[in-house]
C-alpha cells in the first residue's frame, strides 16, 4: 500500500545544477500532478498530467518540465536550479477528471 | 482575480473544545471546495469536498464543513478537537471549468492545548 512515492526525500544543490524529482504512484490513476509548497503560500501547482502521454502547465511552470513516463511515474526536472526553487515539492495523484486525492511525502529541495 | 482565502494564519484550541476554520472564495461561479490536511512532515490527505447537492458536508476524522452560498465561504468545523488534530488545514478551490487546476489557500496551523 505504498500510494505515491516520492524520491528523494531530502536534497540540496548548487545554483546551476540539474535535478530530477522522482514520483511514482501504484493506484492507476490517470491523473498525476506537482505542486511546490512555500510557507504561507499554500501549495501552487506546477505542471499536471490528466492522463498517460498528456502533460498542461499550472500556475508555475517556470524553470521546470516534466515527463509523464508511462502511467505510474510522473517526473520533475529543473534543469538549472535557482535559489527561487528552494522549496518542498509534492507529487499527487487521482482518477481521470478528479482533484488530487492522494500525495506524496514530499521532496525537501534547498538551492544554494 | 479568482482567489480563496484563510484569514486566519494560527488557531490555538483546548482539547475538547469545538474548532471552526474560515475558508472565503472569490470566483465568478461557485467552484468545486476541498478542505485537506498536512500532518508534520507528511504530504495532504482530502477530509472533504463539496461539488453540489446538501450544504453541509460531512467529512473523515470528524470534520464537517457548510457551503454558504450568499458568504462565498467554506467553514471547516470539528465538534470536539483531539490532540492529533493538530496541523495545517488548507482550504482549496477548482473551477467547474477546469478541475484540474486547483488552488489553495495559505493555510490554517492549528495548535491543541491539553
Amino acid at each position: 500500500n505504498a500510494g505515491v512515492t516520492q524520491t528523494p526525500k531530502f536534497q540540496v544543490l548548487k545554483t546551476g545544477q540539474s535535478m530530477t524529482l522522482q514520483c511514482a504512484q501504484d493506484m492507476n490513476h490517470n491523473s498525476m500532478y506537482w505542486y511546490r509548497q512555500d510557507p504561507g503560500m499554500g501549495l501552487r501547482l506546477i505542471y499536471y498530467s490528466a492522463s498517460e502521454g498528456t502533460t498542461d502547465k499550472g500556475e508555475v511552470p517556470n524553470g521546470y518540465n516534466v515527463s509523464r513516463l508511462n502511467k505510474r511515474e510522473f517526473s520533475l526536472r529543473l534543469e538549472s536550479a535557482a535559489p527561487s526553487q528552494t522549496s518542498v515539492y509534492f507529487c499527487a495523484s487521482s482518477e481521470y477528471g478528479r482533484q488530487p486525492q492522494h500525495f506524496g511525502d514530499g521532496t525537501r529541495l534547498s538551492i544554494l | 482575480a479568482q482567489s480563496v482565502t484563510q484569514p486566519d494564519i494560527h488557531i490555538t484550541v483546548s482539547e475538547g473544545a469545538s474548532l471552526e476554520l474560515r475558508c472565503n472564495y472569490s470566483y465568478g461561479a461557485t467552484p468545486y471546495l476541498f478542505w485537506y490536511v498536512q500532518s508534520p512532515g507528511q504530504g495532504l490527505q482530502l477530509l472533504l469536498k463539496y461539488f453540489s447537492g446538501d450544504t453541509l458536508v460531512q467529512g473523515i476524522k470528524g470534520f464537517e464543513a457548510e457551503f454558504k452560498r450568499s458568504q462565498s465561504s467554506f467553514n471547516l468545523r470539528k465538534p470536539s478537537v483531539h490532540w492529533s488534530d493538530a496541523a495545517e488545514y488548507f482550504c482549496a478551490v477548482v473551477p467547474r471549468s477546469n478541475d484540474y487546476k486547483l488552488s489553495f489557500g495559505a493555510g490554517t496551523t492549528v495548535t491543541v492545548r491539553a
